[in-house]
């Protein structure tokens, strides 16, 4: 099944804002609140970050948020710290039976 | 604090059957979905398939034909078969649960994955 798209690379410099984008179709994105966000840090598992578009599981800093308009989801996240650099993926419900994953960003904090 | 353990062969040769488990402490596995997702390496997540605790399964339809997810309430565990695997198999294999009852796959508990090689 094909992925979600995803930018391969963002960066942003300490204290700067970034947004990553997750493309889908109405199958997908646009067609239900499930889409979810994944932290992965270097020979780590992946980190849920947000659920359910805008969602933060507890414990997550709050400088991470979601949104969503049409069949584009986005991660914001705010102040950026050398920390937040990670690859990072969406996720979607697809068609009510199946999960999809984005190709993966990774952030760069120069 | 539930936590999940992968087990299962590191190297399997090609054409055969790759299985893993994964194990579920500090909670029961009668509830919750319960995911494969594998990642190739210097690639993205792929997911695999997911099981209730009930039997109920669904699967990566690009991988459908070849996957098996089964669950043992008995010993809180569920387990993945792969057949017919070749080199594009390769890859970290991991096993997740979902956030909550109804989170529709957002799998917030990870294991820390495990290594699996497709090599003669």
């Amino acid at each position: 099944q094909s992925a979600l798209t995803q930018p391969a690379s963002v960066s942003g410099s300490p204290g700067q804002s970034i947004t990553i984008s997750c493309t889908g179709t109405s199958s997908d994105v646009g067609g239900n609140n499930h889409v979810s966000w994944y932290q992965q840090l270097p020979g780590k598992a992946p980190k849920l970050m947000i659920y359910d578009v805008s969602n933060r599981p507890s414990g997550v800093s709050s400088r991470f948020s979601g949104s969503k308009s049409g069949n584009t989801a986005s991660l914001t996240i705010s102040g950026l710290q050398t920390e937040d650099e990670a690859d990072y993926y969406c996720s979607s419900y697809r068609s009510s039976t199946t999960v999809v994953f984005g190709g993966g960003t990774k952030l760069a904090v120069l | 604090q539930v936590q999940l353990q992968e087990s299962g062969p590191g190297l399997v040769k090609p054409s055969e059957t790759l299985s893993l488990t994964c194990t579920v402490s500090g909670g029961s596995i009668s509830s919750y979905y319960w995911s494969w997702i594998r990642q190739p390496p210097g690639k993205g997540l792929e997911w695999i398939g997911y099981i209730y605790y009930t039997g109920s399964t669904h699967y990566n339809p690009s991988l459908k034909s070849r996957v098996t997810i089964s669950v043992d309430t008995s010993k809180n565990q569920f387990s993945l078969r792969l057949s017919s695997v070749t080199a594009a198999d390769t890859a970290v294999y991991y096993c997740a649960r979902d956030l909550g009852l109804d989170t529709y796959h957002a799998m917030g508990v990870w294991g820390q994955g495990t290594t699996v090689t497709v090599s003669s």
